[in-house]
Formats: C-alpha cells, sequence, structure tokens
C-alpha cells in the first residue's frame, strides 16, 4: 500500500541556516512519482518538484535541492540559507503509475518556521 | 480561469445542516481531486473525477458526502447533515489528465468549513 511518512512534525531555525525535510515513502509499484509541495500562510499549495521512480539524480534549483534514494524509499528536501518566505508547511507526495487508483499520497506535512 | 477556484472560501454552519463546496478547475483539466485537510493532519484524499466521472470514490468518510462534476469543468462537493468532525479544509485540485500519476496537480485555496 502507499504511504508516506513526514516525521518532522515542525522545524525552527534562524534565517540563513539550511535545513532538511525528510520525506520516507511505501510503494510495491515501481513506476512512481514523488512531488514536493509548498504550503504558505495563504493556504494555497504550490508546486516545487516532481521526480520519477527511473531518476535518481539530485536537483538542485536557486536555494532548494531534492535528495531522492530509492535504497531508503526517501525523497528529502534541503533548504540552503533559508529565509523567513520560506515558512511554510511542505508537503511530500507520492502517486503510482501502474494503479489504477489515480491517488495521490500526502504525507502529514512539516511545518517550517524561519525566524529572523 | 486562470486557477482553481473554490468558493465559499469560508463557511459557518450549524451541526445537522446541508452544505455544499463548489470547485471550478483550470479549463482544460479533464481530472479534478477533492481533499480534506483537518487542523495539524495532512490531505485526505476524498474522490477523483476523470471527466464528469468518479472511478475512485474510496476515500469519501461516509454516505453523508457526495460530489459530482458536470460538463466535465465545476464539482461541487456536498455534506448532508454536518457533524463537528466534518469541520476542515476542503481542497480541490485539478490536472491535464489522470492515467500515469506523473501529472501536477494545481490546487484551488481550499475551502474552510466549521460546524458548530
Amino acid at each position: 500500500a502507499q504511504k508516506v511518512t513526514q516525521a518532522q512534525t515542525e522545524i525552527s531555525v534562524v534565517e540563513k541556516e539550511d535545513v532538511t525535510l525528510d520525506c520516507v515513502y511505501e510503494t510495491r509499484d515501481t513506476t512512481y512519482y514523488l512531488f514536493w509541495y509548498k504550503q504558505p500562510p495563504s493556504g494555497e499549495l504550490v508546486f516545487l518538484i516532481r521526480r520519477n521512480s527511473f531518476d535518481e539524480q539530485n536537483e538542485i534549483s536557486g536555494r532548494y535541492s531534492w535528495n531522492f534514494q530509492k535504497s531508503t524509499s526517501s525523497f528529502n528536501f534541503t533548504i540552503t540559507a533559508s529565509q523567513v518566505v520560506d515558512s511554510a508547511v511542505y508537503f511530500c507526495a507520492l502517486s503510482e503509475a501502474a494503479s489504477g487508483t489515480y491517488k495521490y499520497i500526502f504525507g502529514t506535512g512539516t511545518r517550517l518556521k524561519v525566524l529572523a | 480561469g486562470a486557477g482553481v477556484s473554490q468558493s465559499p472560501s469560508n463557511k459557518v454552519t450549524e451541526k445537522g445542516k446541508d452544505v455544499e463546496l463548489r470547485c471550478d478547475p483550470i479549463s482544460g483539466h479533464t481530472a479534478l481531486y477533492w481533499y480534506r485537510q483537518s487542523l495539524g493532519q495532512g490531505l485526505e484524499f476524498l474522490i477523483y473525477f476523470q471527466g464528469n466521472s468518479a472511478p475512485d470514490k474510496s476515500g469519501l468518510p461516509s454516505d453523508r458526502f457526495s460530489a459530482e462534476r458536470t460538463g466535465g469543468s465545476v464539482s461541487t462537493l456536498t455534506i448532508q447533515r454536518t457533524q463537528q468532525e466534518d469541520s476542515a479544509v476542503y481542497l480541490c485540485a485539478s490536472s491535464f489528465q489522470a492515467g500515469s500519476g506523473a501529472n501536477v496537480l494545481t490546487f484551488g485555496a481550499g475551502s474552510r468549513l466549521t460546524v458548530l
């Protein structure tokens, strides 16, 4: 069965610190997709990144980077030199290509507070 | 429209009343999803539409919940005889097409339901 675990409920850091948000997933499929979304205080989830199960290359986008490791079923998200505007709830999500259910399973989210 | 539009943004109702929540997806998006976000919880899948049909209703919590989609566009989530445990933010998302699990979901800002 699909499952996404974000063990960190809340993280507080001081501005300019680096922070890593953990995501561990469970799936029986060999083809699947992983996502990260950001939910700022305004409430609307914003897409950050999508990864398919065949692409384990790490990705960097500005201050954001993602580490995908199939061996540990993890898809962690690192923010370098955090800023106050990064304060939000971050969700990791999983979808399976072959399941036919078309569900996107979300973790419980990690609330990040960046203090000035 | 330019984004996913949900209405009302806030709804306060008395226990036992019926409520309707509306979602207007991005034009051309054939897939539409409803999720529920309770305080401190992740996103709970409710139902998914492909066009006007709902292949997966497995997430609807009880028979008090129903949803429909007309014209392959607007969707309405109806909760009958509301209970206090129905209080949550109801999120709608849409995407171009379902079928592979690769599609990026675009979310609306949500409808916050409070049942007194």
